[in-house]
């Protein structure tokens, strides 16, 4: 199994642009976590998708921020417009409810000058 | 706001020397797991305690889960170069909430 899959590995995007971020999870897992990694506020989950229904979207910090799940297997995170302070790593992870446990993919690199 | 505390935040020792990192919290949690980050690499599972006062062993590392379920310590006896790397803990209840990390050097 490759894994999650994440894509673009990095971006490096202008203020005021739309940046689109790719997800892959694992076959057969049915949750999928969005997060994302700062030094300042450490890791924080954005949203929470389980049998592709968003459960949880607390995290979400603002309208400029949206995600999907089209399929069973594939989610999109999509910040419109972006601001310099959206700069940081985006992580999925995916996980199957039974086991508990989240299997996290590589991470986005997002810079928005 | 259920908050995980990581202390320290950053560690640096010799290889062969003992240490512990700690994680604690205000709040009672269901579940807590540690988890362990490279650079450029997401977070990896070392291991989830479900009891308080349980303690898991995995290889040189030894984890406890505090009695009341609300912090949890991470011993690494006789550390190794490959030990280096951002350890991270996050309890679970209805939400999952992760701790900011140690950042954890080990020098040859």
């Amino acid at each position: 199994d490759a894994g999650v899959i994440q894509s673009p590995r990095h971006e490096v995007t202008e203020m005021g642009q739309e940046v689109t971020l790719r997800c892959k999870l694992i076959s057969g897992h049915n949750s999928l976590f969005w997060y994302r990694q700062t030094m300042m506020r450490g890791l924080e989950l954005l949203i929470y998708f389980n049998n592709n229904v968003p459960i949880d979207d607390s995290g979400m910090p603002e309208d400029r921020f949206s995600a999907k799940m089209p399929n069973a297997s594939f989610s999109t995170l999509k910040i419109q417009p972006s601001e310099p302070r959206d700069s940081a790593v985006y992580f999925c992870a995916s996980r199957l409810d039974s086991l508990n446990e989240q299997f996290f993919g590589p991470g986005t690199r997002l810079t928005v000058l | 706001t259920q908050l995980l505390e990581q202390s320290p935040q950053f560690l640096s020792i010799q290889e062969g020397e003992n240490l512990t990192v700690y994680c604690n919290s205000s709040s009672v949690f269901s579940s807590l797991q540690w988890y362990r980050q490279e650079p450029g690499e997401g977070p990896v599972l070392l291991v989830t305690v479900v009891t308080g006062g349980e303690v898991k062993k995995l290889k040189r590392l030894t984890f406890q889960f505090g009695d009341a379920r609300k912090d949890s310590s991470l011993h690494i006896t006789a550390a190794q170069p490959g030990d280096t790397g951002l350890y991270l803990c996050a309890g679970r209840d209805d939400k999952i909430i992760f701790g900011k990390g140690t950042r954890l050097h080990i020098l040859p």
